[in-house]
């Protein structure tokens, strides 16, 4: 049962452009959400992350934005760069943190 | 501090051998978590330990999987009499329990396993 999901499993960008990676999730108890970033042959890297008490939460280039009423959540990221281009995944938690649920993972190329 | 570290990064092993997986998290980090990772998936959650206590495993997880985290430490990660199925990448993270950032999770590089 895939309590986390990401429907798109790759998206092409243009340099300088907006991607947009979105999540959604079955699990009305989950109450933290986070973005990881993987590169070919590493772990997983945090990136950003948010609290179900905001519905949006921005670092720099990267903003993330809740949707609870809609179980979705969405990554922007502004100005797109080649560097970006990897592998994204959410995940979801519920307050203890005891358990993490992660989606398939978005692979994100980014284009010169 | 130079992150999680895990070893061996690759392992090679016949089906019905019994193999162990290590993880040195970041040394401060009382969370520890074990995940599974196979081909076009998200890492799947194996086990969660809250410095030496095992606090929660996954009723996905087969009882020929046992881990233990010592002294709140280092863990390592046991797979009895392996299957073809077990092949997957094994990640190892890490976290700390204080503050706004305790769920931010650190990754080690993981381990791969191939049963032959």
């Amino acid at each position: 049962d895939q309590q986390v999901k990401q429907n798109s499993p790759s998206l092409s960008v243009q340099e300088g452009r907006i991607s947009i990676l979105n999540c959604d999730y079955t699990n009305s108890m989950f109450d933290y959400f986070l973005w990881y970033k993987k590169y070919p042959a590493e772990g997983p890297t945090f990136l950003i992350s948010i609290s179900s008490i905001k519905d949006k939460n921005e670092d720099g280039r990267f903003t993330v934005f809740l949707n609870k009423s809609a179980k979705h959540l969405s990554l922007h990221i502004v100005p797109s760069q080649p560097g970006d281009s990897a592998v994204y995944f959410c995940a979801a938690s519920a307050s203890t943190g005891n358990q993490f649920y992660f989606g398939t993972g978005t692979s994100l190329t980014v284009i010169p | 501090d130079t992150g999680v570290s895990q070893n061996p990064r690759h392992k090679i092993t016949k089906r019905g051998q019994n193999v162990t997986f290590r993880c040195d998290p970041i040394s401060e980090h009382n969370r520890l978590y074990w995940y599974r990772q196979t081909l076009g998936q998200g890492p799947e959650f194996l086990t969660y330990f809250q410095n030496e206590a095992q606090l929660e495993k996954s009723r996905l997880l087969s009882d020929r999987f046992s881990a233990e985290r010592p002294k709140g430490s280092f863990s390592t990660l046991e797979i009895q009499r392996t299957e073809q199925g077990d092949s997957a990448m094994y990640l190892c993270a890490s976290s700390i329990l204080t503050g706004t950032r305790s769920y931010e999770q650190y990754f080690g590089p993981g381990t791969r396993l191939t049963v032959t």
